[in-house]
């Protein structure tokens, strides 16, 4: 247990649903952050968030919609979807951005898109 | 952007025998990062290198940066199942929200 948790752990969605991912940390910290990891590629950062504002957005389709309510929860909604977004989504926080060393990985939420 | 290859992609090894698994800049690294990651779940961090040359060791894996900061080695001595997993290099950019990771490693010991 790392103190990040994701929810669900498992989703197959089609192309025309709409789904979100939600990510919940009880650390206390301040920075959370959505990557993508697909088969054999490295794992890419999506989105950054620093005190409920999003600082960072790596070139992410507008098919992925990041909202963070509060500093403990980190949301990505789903919408048209196409099957090369089929990867296992890791939420991660750490206490401030920056501070790559000290992100906790929640354990992923493994997206098939039919 | 900063790229991070590693090597080998994939690796099986008799338990009790000795590995090492290497991450490759593009350029010079601020912060090198390891994680270790458990098949379809999240990161472990594991350790980080900072100065040319510097070594660290946890338990039975050391990690080392070298002297041009852009080549680092992971290093398991007499492996155990439980090292069975996918290591991972990351390092920062130049914009501190910035991040890069490698492909990955896939390590599997044999028992």
């Amino acid at each position: 247990e790392t103190g990040v948790t994701q929810t669900p752990r498992h989703l197959v969605m089609g192309m025309t649903n709409k789904k979100s991912l939600k990510c919940e940390q009880h650390l206390g910290h301040n920075a959370m952050y959505w990557y993508k990891q697909s088969a054999k590629k490295p794992l890419e950062l999506m989105f950054v968030y620093s005190l409920e504002e999003r600082v960072e957005n790596n070139s992410v389709p507008s098919r992925f919609s990041p909202e963070c309510p509060n500093s403990s929860h980190l949301f990505l909604h789903l919408h048209t979807l196409q099957p090369e977004d089929s990867a296992l989504y890791l939420c991660a926080s750490s206490q401030a951005p920056g501070q790559a060393y000290e992100q906790y990985f929640g354990p992923g939420t493994r997206l098939t898109v039919t | 952007s900063q790229e991070l290859e590693q090597s080998p992609q994939s690796l099986i090894v008799q338990e009790g025998k000795n590995l090492t698994i290497n991450c490759t800049s593009s350029k010079t690294l601020y912060g090198l990062y390891w994680y270790k990651q458990k098949y379809g779940e999240g990161l472990i961090f594991l350790m980080m290198l900072q100065k040319g040359g510097e070594e660290k060791s946890h338990e039975k894996i050391t990690a080392k940066l070298d002297e041009k900061k852009q080549q680092s080695s992971l290093h398991i001595t007499a492996s155990q199942p439980s090292h069975a997993g996918i290591y991972l290099c990351g390092a920062e950019g130049y914009n501190f929200n910035k991040f890069y990771f490698g492909s990955g490693t896939k390590l599997n010991v044999k028992p």
